[in-house]
């Protein structure tokens, strides 16, 4: 079956604008997570969804980001006024809803200029 | 604190050579602990995984990894590599607590395979 998916793959911005991010999880994964890996910071968790339950949004970097799942599946992830500081590659990631083992997605990398 | 320490930075090794990439972990409880590889320009693929039971584990691509509770390590090792092995590997461990998931990375090796 198909894997994770994320869009767009690759995402050059200028400073200030806005970006959204795609991510579609394997079909039956109630738990979807986001990512972020970049050169200083190494992979950090962002955000975790999981069915109708309230977000855990704890690795948000800042309020600049919110991410949204729709119908329990897609998963947006909104950067505004983008900074420099927000080029990485963002992994999204799905899992069961037990969640042990995460499958994650080839990422979009997002270079703001 | 949970952190994951993967003391390597980059490897080098020749093909057929052997291959040990070392990984320690603190962790409040049990872990669950996962080796992902990742080649370039694309996501984390999962190589191998730990949750309890035998402490020899194996995965994909040949590889295996060996859970030591006294030492908090989590090493991976696959007996002759292969050009095709180039790529950074992450080692993260997590555990069902909150509910979920919530993994914690380390900050990856780097691996180089010469002909």
């Amino acid at each position: 079956g198909a894997g994770v998916s994320q869009s767009p793959s690759n995402k050059v911005t200028e400073k200030g604008k806005d970006v959204e991010l795609r991510c579609d999880p394997i079909s039956g994964h109630t738990a979807l997570y986001w990512y972020r890996q970049s050169l200083g910071q190494g992979l950090e968790f962002l955000i975790y969804f999981q069915g109708n339950s309230a977000p855990d949004k704890s690795g948000l970097p800042s309020d600049r980001f919110s991410a949204e799942r729709t119908g329990g599946s897609v998963s947006t992830l909104t950067i505004q006024r983008t900074q420099q500081e927000d080029s990485a590659v963002y992994l999204c990631a799905s899992s069961t809803d037990r969640g042990e083992t995460q499958y994650f997605g080839p990422g979009t990398r997002l270079l703001v200029l | 604190a949970q952190s994951v320490t993967q003391p390597d930075i980059h490897i080098t090794v020749s093909e057929g050579a052997s291959l040990e990439l070392r990984c320690n972990y603190s962790y409040g409880a049990t872990p669950y602990l996962f080796w992902y590889v990742q080649s370039p320009g694309q996501g984390l693929q999962l190589l191998l995984k730990y949750f309890s039971g035998d402490t020899l584990v194996q995965g994909i691509k040949g590889f295996e990894a060996e859970f030591k509770r006294s030492q908090s390590s989590f090493n991976l090792r696959k007996p002759s590599v292969h050009w095709s092995d180039a790529a950074e590997y992450f080692c993260a461990v997590g555990g069902v607590a909150g509910g979920y998931n919530k993994l914690i990375f380390g900050a990856g090796t780097r691996l180089a395979v010469h002909p």
